[in-house]
């Protein structure tokens, strides 16, 4: 299987920096992508990284090592409406099924 | 516009009951997916489609059913064997490798 770990819970306060790691197994692997959802919502799409190194897209950014099997997700200039979870998910065949962890918990305090 | 569309929102369940999650998409993706997430955890899969006419389990399928008679159209049966069906299930779609998923807005079901 594509195991994937993820912590549960993660609490921060409003301005700060959280860091968010995720470890997948590498067999099989095609991409990742980072998931955010709110309580009782759908996911919603927030970065894919397929090729080494850091994507930044405002103040989200995802970072993926292939060869170490380890993503992470980092949210910048925290805002009470980034308390939520986020779900790290391995792309794992051809046709693009996603293997998700069981997601990060992410709490931000005034 | 296009988008996945999954009815109804809520719904309950007496025990002994099957019950049918509807999904449907406008987007023309191939592949169509069932998640089902508990309090606090992950999504794990059910089944998924992808291909009109052709389904496959995924990690949890016992108790459960679909069809994919047609492209736009994903339904969920939920039958009495599933043991424990109180959870609230995502649909999804995609066109295929690289560009994620397309997730409906959920159906939360109860069993009562």
């Amino acid at each position: 299987g594509q195991n994937i770990d993820q912590p549960t819970e993660m609490t921060a306060t409003e301005g700060a920096i959280v860091q968010i790691n995720c470890t997948y197994q590498t067999s099989g692997f095609n991409g990742l992508f980072w998931y955010q959802q709110h309580a009782g919502e759908a996911p919603t799409f927030l970065s894919y990284n397929v090729l080494d190194g850091l994507e930044e897209k405002g103040r989200f950014s995802s970072f993926l090592s292939r060869s170490k099997g380890y993503s992470y997700l980092l949210l910048k200039e925290l805002q009470m409406k980034d308390s939520a979870s986020y779900l790290c998910a391995s792309e794992t065949d051809s046709w693009g099924k996603l293997q998700f962890g069981a997601g990060t918990q992410v709490v931000v305090t005034p | 516009d296009g988008g996945i569309t999954q009815s109804p929102k809520y719904l309950f369940r007496k025990e002994g009951q099957n019950v049918t999650l509807s999904c449907e998409q406008n987007l023309n993706h191939d592949a169509m997916y069932w998640y089902r997430q508990d309090p606090g955890q992950g999504l794990r899969l059910i089944y998924y489609s992808q291909i009109v006419n052709d389904f496959q389990k995924g990690d949890i399928a016992e108790g459960y059913s679909v069809s994919r008679e047609k492209k736009e159209s994903f339904p969920l049966t939920v039958t009495s064997a599933q043991k424990n069906p109180t959870a609230f299930y995502l649909c999804a779609s995609s066109i295929g490798k690289s560009y994620g998923y397309t997730f409906g807005s959920g159906t939360r079901l109860t069993v009562v």
